[in-house]
């Protein structure tokens, strides 16, 4: 059964860093590209980024672009999500998705998502 | 970048109804997009993808069909467990959602 597990989130000051990891089990990890997306309360899906199999290619919406970074560990089937000078607006409900492939863009596997909020 | 929109933004319907929500690309996208249902208080779950192929195990009575910049998504038959916001999802370039349709029962 695959089964992707958020952890990492919680309350954190404007300006701050925290990072995010999402622990994948129950398919072959190397196998597949994974991507975060987020969900501010009451809003709508907003995807933040995606990592192929390899970590050969790597995409990142414009509102994260250069605060957030994407990475993957296979020895740890894991991917993480480092979030930087993290503002008001980052605060949302972070959800790790697997892809259907090596790159599809087809997530095909959610996580229950962790919390995220930003606030002094 | 891409932009998606969908309309419309929420519709109330009877059990048995045949609802349909569209999706519209700004530039052609092909048939590079997926469709999702999230329940409330739930992650997302694919029911679409490529446009048009059902994925494993998602009940027939859903469908999509479309290419380019117009989209449909359909269902066929409304039960009372499709009470859920449904996005569509862009892949030509990088990924975007859809601002959401939340159906719910009349």
């Amino acid at each position: 059964e695959v089964q992707l597990v958020e952890s990492g989130g919680g309350l954190v000051q404007p300006g701050r860093s925290l990072r995010l990891s999402c622990a994948a089990s129950g398919f072959t990890f190397d196998d597949y590209a994974m991507h975060w997306v987020r969900q501010a309360p009451g809003k709508g899906l907003e995807w933040l980024s995606s990592i192929n199999w390899n970590s050969g290619s790597i995409g990142y919406a414009d509102s994260v672009k250069g605060r957030f970074t994407i990475s993957r560990d296979s020895a740890k089937n894991s991917l993480y999500l480092q979030m930087n000078s993290l503002s008001t607006e980052d605060t949302a409900l972070y959800y790790c998705a697997k892809d259907s492939g090596y790159y599809d863009k087809r997530l095909d596997y959610w996580g229950q998502g962790i919390l995220v909020t930003v606030s002094s | 970048d891409i932009q998606m929109t969908q309309s419309p933004p929420s519709l109330s319907a009877s059990v048995g109804d045949r609802v349909t929500i569209t999706c519209q690309a700004s530039q052609d996208i092909r048939n590079y997009l997926n469709w999702y249902q999230q329940k409330p208080g739930k992650a997302p779950k694919l029911l679409i993808y490529d446009a048009s192929n059902l994925q494993t195990g998602v009940p027939s009575r859903f469908s999509g069909s479309g290419s380019g910049t117009d989209f449909t998504f359909t269902i066929s038959s409304l039960q009372p467990e499709d009470i859920a916001t449904y996005y569509c999802q862009q892949y030509e370039s990088l990924l975007t959602f859809g601002p959401g349709t939340k159906v719910d029962i009349k």
